[in-house]
């Protein structure tokens, strides 16, 4: 079955290290999305992309950054990783840009910056 | 800039009772409205969507939701709940064809045996 897959799932880093979180769908979808989840913020959007070699940011883009090799992959790179970017991220996709047609969630991954 | 406001963020129902979920909005447009419900330790499901036609729009899992334009809402309700339906649940507002989601808070929702 089609699927979409985030790893790790867990990770701990140390402040200022550079990380990479992984997101991979096998749907063949144009559009990604990575999103963060905050108690109290719900999910927040960081960057999207609707093909290769399309990026855009989002609502809490700083520190953040992406890019679209190829259609199945979307890694989420924080450049040098802050206290405050402890959070879980949500990886999704989406088929096109018709109304119809909804986002699917990857699992997330729990990251910690001590 | 488009938004969502969920006012309640913890609700207790007892099993068999009925929910009601609040969400209200604000798009400058037509919306695209979705529900999601999050399990703990899960990801996002998808529970019903309204991009137009019938404001009454019925979901998986027994829920249905309803939008009321001249309210700027679009409340999730269940007429019996189950224990199974515990979890967090989330109202998003869709901009760029649906595809940009903005969402809200959530509501987490308990259900007494």
């Amino acid at each position: 079955d089609a699927e979409i897959t985030q790893s790790p799932r867990h990770k701990i880093t140390e402040t200022g290290r550079q990380v990479t979180l992984a997101c991979h769908q096998t749907w063949n979808h144009n559009n990604m999305f990575w999103y963060r989840q905050d108690l109290g913020h719900g999910l927040r959007l960081i960057h999207y992309s609707y093909g290769v070699h399309d990026t855009n940011k989002g609502e809490v883009s700083d520190g953040y950054s992406v890019s679209r090799s190829n259609t199945e992959d979307l890694p989420l790179t924080l450049e040098s990783a802050a206290s405050s970017q402890t959070s879980v991220y949500f990886c999704a996709s989406r088929r096109g840009t018709s109304g119809d047609n909804e986002q699917f969630f990857g699992p997330g991954t729990r990251l910690t910056v001590l | 800039a488009q938004s969502v406001t969920q006012p309640d963020i913890h609700i207790t129902v007892s099993e068999g009772a009925s929910l009601e979920l609040r969400c209200n909005y604000s798009y400058g447009a037509t919306p695209y409205l979705f529900w999601y419900v999050q399990s703990p330790g899960q990801g996002l499901q998808l529970l019903l969507k309204y991009f137009s036609g019938d404001t009454l729009v019925q979901g998986i899992k027994g829920f249905e939701a309803e939008f009321k334009r001249s309210q700027s809402s679009f409340n999730l309700r269940k007429p019996s709940v189950h224990w199974s339906d515990a979890a967090e649940y989330f109202c998003a507002v869709g901009s760029g064809g649906g595809n940009k989601l903005t969402f809200g808070t959530g509501t987490q929702l308990k259900v007494e045996l």
